[in-house]
């Protein structure tokens, strides 16, 4: 069964900081998503993650795929307020029966003034 | 907005009794996954319907079942519902296969249940 593993699952911050979220899990897949979430919303698609090697940027926000480690990680750089949400990665299987996202917990993060 | 529509936003049921959610999904999607997120938690996938017919279904049971129309709107239906089934439910709307082809998936708002 493919398990998705986020750390740290809870981060504080100061403005301006920099730092990583990571996402690690059990099996094979060229695939990943981050998403974000607001309090009570749903989910916004930050990120698609299509093969080794991948980086994508958007803003303050990077995001990295090693599928050999089988690790993603979201770079934060010089943190706002506005950054404050929880982000979700979620790999991808496929199957015969079409493909699905399997999600990580989750990092609630806070970015304090 | 990602045009994709769920109802109602928020229920509350009593445990033992039955619930409908439905979803509209974004023009010209065939494919329609439903994942549940309790509190704190990440999304589950439960299923997913493609042309009508369930194409793959996570862990939860039977009494969990949906349906595809047509116009690939979807339900979802849970019967002899359970605190546990507590949550928010998410619809998922795409291409079939999205998700490993990288094209957009995209979430409705969602379905806030409380079962008490």
């Amino acid at each position: 069964e493919l398990k998705v593993e986020q750390n740290p699952l809870f981060l504080s911050m100061q403005e301006g900081k920099n730092y990583t979220i990571y996402c690690n899990y059990s099996t094979t897949s060229d695939r990943l998503y981050w998403y974000r979430q607001d309090p009570g919303k749903s989910l916004e698609s930050l990120f698609v993650l299509l093969s080794n090697g991948a980086v994508k940027q958007e803003g303050r926000l990077m995001a990295s795929l090693d599928t050999k480690a089988r690790l993603s990680t979201l770079h934060i750089t010089a943190a706002v307020h506005d950054l404050s949400a929880t982000y979700f990665c979620a790999v991808v299987v496929r199957r015969t029966s079409g493909s699905r996202l399997t999600f990580g917990e989750g990092t609630q993060l806070t970015v304090n003034p | 907005e990602t045009g994709v529509t769920q109802s109602p936003t928020h229920l509350i049921k009593t445990r033992g009794q039955q619930v409908t959610l439905r979803c509209s999904s974004q023009s010209g999607h065939n494919t329609v996954s439903w994942y549940q997120q309790a509190l704190g938690q990440g999304p589950q996938f439960i299923f997913q319907y493609y042309r009508e017919e369930e194409n793959g279904r996570g862990n939860f049971p039977p009494r969990f079942s949906g349906l595809q129309f047509p116009n690939y709107s979807s339900e979802l239906n849970v019967n002899a519902l359970e605190l546990d089934d507590s949550a928010l439910y998410l619809c998922a709307s795409s291409l079939q296969d999205s998700p490993y082809s990288g094209n957009t998936i995209y979430f409705g708002e969602g379905s806030w249940l409380t079962v008490v």
